[in-house]
């Protein structure tokens, strides 16, 4: 049992570029989301899935597109990458959108 | 909206001592649910506690427990007998009891524990 898994963990842009982070969860949790972290600003929500075939935005969704084609899937896809986008992101999941959600390791991105 | 304030972006405490690490929210909701959630230098997000608003008893998790007092909308965490392995960032998230998700977080404690 993986739980929440995330790649890559690391990744390197350069302006303009697309990338897709990938997450995956192996708990048949319904609910998913991404953050993204930034040094003194906590984690602040970009989109989120309450079930397959479901996205929503969430505080900070310019820049990000994400779908839900699987329960156990949810990528945040970077159409053009920017240097605003270099930031920790993590992946989190939950039985629902009102249960404590589990979070996976994170990806650090650097745009440059 | 809702928001979650931290007044203290960094905190030390010596080890086998205790430490509280303050959490304020602003909300007009009624049910909502309070977390604490650990990140140590791994960068991994880790449950460390949860209220529920509609409970009066505090929570409690071994050497962890809060300080829920509603009517002052404060949510404090209380370690007991730190130990090195409590060194992390710490946030307070705060979620609304509705469906869709409103996970809000506070900007984080950076907690010491000194030898």
């Amino acid at each position: 049992n993986a739980g929440v898994t995330q790649t890559p963990k690391f990744q390197v842009l350069k302006t303009g570029q697309s990338m897709t982070l990938q997450c995956a969860q192996d708990m048949n949790h319904e609910y998913m989301s991404w953050y993204r972290q930034d040094p003194g600003m906590g984690l602040r929500l970009i989109h989120y899935s309450v079930g397959a075939g479901i996205t929503d935005q969430g505080e900070v969704p310019n820049g990000y597109n994400v779908s839900r084609s699987t329960t156990e899937d949810f990528p945040l896809r970077l159409l053009s990458a920017a240097p605003s986008q270099t930031s920790v992101y993590f992946c989190a999941t939950a039985p629902s959108g009102l249960e404590t959600q589990y979070f996976g390791p994170g990806t650090r991105l650097l745009v440059l | 909206a809702q928001t979650v304030t931290q007044s203290q972006p960094e905190m030390s405490v010596q080890e086998a001592e205790t430490v509280t690490l303050s959490c304020t929210y602003d909300t007009s909701e009624n049910n909502y649910y309070l977390f604490w959630y650990k990140q140590p230098p791994s960068r991994q997000m880790i449950l460390v506690i949860r209220q529920e608003a509609y409970k009066q008893q505090n929570a409690t998790e071994n050497r962890f427990s809060v300080n829920f007092q509603k009517a002052a909308k404060s949510f404090s965490l209380k370690i007991s007998d730190s130990q090195l392995g409590d060194t992390a960032m710490y946030f307070c998230a705060f979620m609304t009891d509705n469906y869709g998700q409103n996970f809000v977080f506070g900007p984080g404690t950076r907690l010491s524990v000194l030898p």
